[in-house]
């Protein structure tokens, strides 16, 4: 059974641009994580999807990023536009449905905004 | 204002010795504490958890050892290898049965065995 995917697995980009992130959970997973580690600290939540509905987007960091999940399948990061402290590690996790179940990640995202 | 604290940043043992790493939370409400390994090119992925109404948890050369008065738990790799080489990261969570529940991480121990 294929893990969690994620796309790409690198993006430099410039301050100014935008860039969309892409998470493919494992099939039959209800719940979607994004997640984010900046320089070596502390992996920090972004936000929780339950099939497409946000959950909990209480980890958002601002307004230039917009998370979806059409049809409750992929899920899309966008960060429009890119400042040089968006620059990290993003990593998509996704769980089974309802009640507490293991979190599986993805190999992440490695941002870099010049 | 970091909910979980990890240390050390960094750690070097010798093949065969004990790796520990420590871990403290603020949230009384956590009730579930795992630890996630992370390999280059990887994500984490869940090593080993514990739940607060118990001391210690084992499996194999891996241990938990859990304070609930002191709020602080610690992980122990026995016998270590050069295969353990890794990122660990502490986490702790608030496991609500009627819905999944977010990860908040420690910053992370960078593991090197020496052969």
């Amino acid at each position: 059974e294929a893990g969690v995917t994620q796309f790409p697995s690198h993006s430099v980009i410039e301050k100014g641009q935008t860039v969309t992130l892409r998470c493919d959970p494992i099939s039959g997973h209800d719940n979607l994580y994004w997640y984010r580690r900046v320089m070596g600290k502390e992996i920090k939540f972004l936000l929780h999807f339950v099939k497409e509905s946000k959950q909990d987007e209480s980890g958002m960091p601002n307004n230039r990023f917009l998370a979806e999940r059409t049809g409750g399948t992929y899920s899309t990061l966008k960060v429009q536009p890119a400042e040089l402290e968006d620059s990290g590690v993003y990593f998509c996790a996704s769980s089974l449905g309802q009640g507490f179940h293991e979190q599986f990640f993805g190999p992440g995202t490695r941002l870099t905004v010049l | 204002q970091q909910q979980v604290k990890q240390s050390p940043q960094s750690l070097i043992v010798q093949k065969g010795g004990i790796s520990i790493i420590n871990c403290a939370y603020e949230n009384t409400a956590f009730d579930y504490f795992p630890w996630y390994q992370q390999f280059p090119g990887k994500g984490p992925a869940l090593l080993i958890a514990i739940r607060p109404d118990v001391s210690e948890k084992k499996e194999g050369r891996f241990t938990i050892s859990f304070n609930k008065s002191a709020k602080q738990f610690s992980l122990h790799i026995m016998d270590s290898q050069p295969g353990d080489s890794a990122t660990y990261f502490c986490a702790a969570s608030r496991s609500e049965y009627s819905s999944a529940s977010k990860i908040i991480f420690g910053s992370g121990t960078r593991l090197s065995i020496r052969p």
